[in-house]
């Protein structure tokens, strides 16, 4: 089975740019989550659905950050503008039911400069 | 407010010894889940195991082994004849019963030196 597919991979930008980051959650899994993870703060959760629908967004930093998931099988995190400080590893994960285990993807390696 | 605590940040042993990670962890909930996670170098999260609070029962597979300890709210990693492919950063991981946010610890170090 596929796992949690994110692109791109590796990302360099410039200041003021827009990034989108996509993510393609396991098929079946109804929750998908976007974390972040920096060696100042480690990981963090920036939001999470649940059957497409937003749950918790109380971890996007400010309202540069937004994201969405337009269907079961599909989400961004879009951020705009870019600011260096948004550099980071940006990881999408899964998981079918609350307390299961969460299934990651390896990452989006975002440079801002 | 959940979290957890893992006081390691880095540990360096050489290939073959035993070596544990420790995690404490913090909940009001009396139904919780406990993860250990994997980064190697590479990047990716690897997941390891999966624990409820309701299961006590260490677990051993192969070299890795886990003890939880609902006392000292403790669920450590130990790791039996280290090999240089060990070397990654461990995460320990809690989610609380009906809240899908997993909370992190900062994560631990291991660099298993040959």
């Amino acid at each position: 089975d596929a796992g949690v597919i994110q692109s791109p991979r590796h990302e360099v930008t410039e200041m003021g740019q827009e990034v989108t980051l996509r993510c393609k959650p396991i098929s079946g899994h109804d929750y998908l989550f976007w974390y972040r993870q920096t060696m100042m703060r480690g990981l963090e959760l920036l939001i999470y659905f649940n059957n497409n629908v937003p749950i918790d967004d109380s971890g996007m930093p400010e309202d540069r950050f937004s994201a969405k998931m337009p269907n079961a099988s599909f989400s961004t995190l879009k951020i705009q503008p870019s600011e260096p400080r948004d550099s980071a590893v940006y990881f999408c994960a899964s998981t079918d039911s609350p307390g299961d285990t969460i299934y990651f993807g390896e990452g989006s390696w975002l440079t801002v400069v | 407010a959940q979290k957890v605590t893992q006081a390691q940040t880095e540990i360096s042993v050489v290939e073959k010894e035993d070596v544990t990670l420790d995690c404490v962890y913090e909940t009001r909930d009396t139904t919780y889940y406990l993860f250990w996670y994997k980064q190697p170098p590479s990047g990716e999260l690897v997941f390891l195991i999966r624990r409820n609070s309701f299961d006590e029962q260490n677990e051993i597979s192969g070299r890795y082994s886990w003890n939880f300890q609902k006392s000292t709210s403790s669920f450590n990693f130990t790791i039996t004849a280290s090999q240089v492919v060990d070397s990654a950063v461990y995460f320990c991981a809690l989610s609380e019963f009906g809240y899908q946010k997993v909370t992190f610890g900062i994560g631990t170090k291991l660099q298993v030196i040959p």
